[in-house]
């Protein structure tokens, strides 16, 4: 199974900060992408960076991706409360675009 | 554009018991569908991929004589737990994808199965 691993799994911060997760994965990909799921609900993509980009940016979001080590980060910048969620990165199969999830991030911004 | 919508949103329903969830992409034709499942506080897993037309692809470890997939058309496929048991219970989750863009996939919102 290519399904990848997150940390931290948990991660509590204060508004205003920002926040830091990773995404570790095994085999080789064309694109990893990261979503957002608040509880309970479904996912909301975030942004995909495809396996010859090294850094991307979407507002507040900043994805890197080192195909070497076979990790990407996310990082959010100025967090804010409605940030709230558990965030998911997922890598496709090489070549078979089906798509496996990191086991997740849960993040909590406190007021 | 590019909504995908599930069917119900949630169902209780008793052990032994067969639930047909549905999936449909609402504005666009999706020539491959995906299922998923989650289970609390996990992650997703997929279960199985189907392309319209044709059998659908199952993961290691998914009992396709469990969960049958349909994919009968370009906007609709389905997912039937049969003789669901309480272990069955979880977050399933499907998703579409474009013909010739399938690097991206669109995902419904979720059905939520209770099996009592």
């Amino acid at each position: 199974s290519q399904q990848g691993e997150e940390d931290p799994q948990a991660l509590s911060i204060q508004e205003g900060e920002n926040a830091t997760m990773n995404c570790s994965y095994k085999t080789s990909i064309n694109n990893l992408q990261w979503y957002r799921q608040n509880s309970g609900r479904g996912l909301v993509h975030l942004i995909l960076i495809r396996s010859n980009e090294r850094e991307k940016h979407s507002g507040r979001l900043r994805v890197t991706l080192d195909t070497s080590k076979k990790s990407s980060s996310l990082l959010i910048t100025a967090s804010r409360a409605a940030d709230t969620a558990s965030y998911f990165c997922a890598t496709d199969e090489d070549n078979f675009n089906k798509f496996y999830f990191g086991s997740g991030t849960k993040l909590n911004v406190k007021p | 554009g590019a909504v995908v919508s599930q069917h119900p949103s949630w169902v209780i329903c008793k052990s032994g018991t067969s639930v047909k969830i549905e999936c449909r992409s609402l504005d666009f034709q999706a020539t491959t569908m995906f299922w998923y499942r989650q289970f609390p506080k996990q992650s997703l897993m997929l279960m199985a991929t189907s392309n319209e037309g044709s059998k659908a692809t199952y993961e290691q470890g998914v009992e396709k004589d469990k969960f049958l997939i349909n994919h009968a058309s370009l906007t609709l496929s389905t997912l039937t737990v049969t003789s669901a048991h309480p272990e069955d219970s979880s977050f399933y989750i499907c998703s579409a994808s474009l013909a010739g863009k399938s690097d991206t996939q669109y995902f419904g919102p979720g059905t939520r199965l209770t099996v009592l």
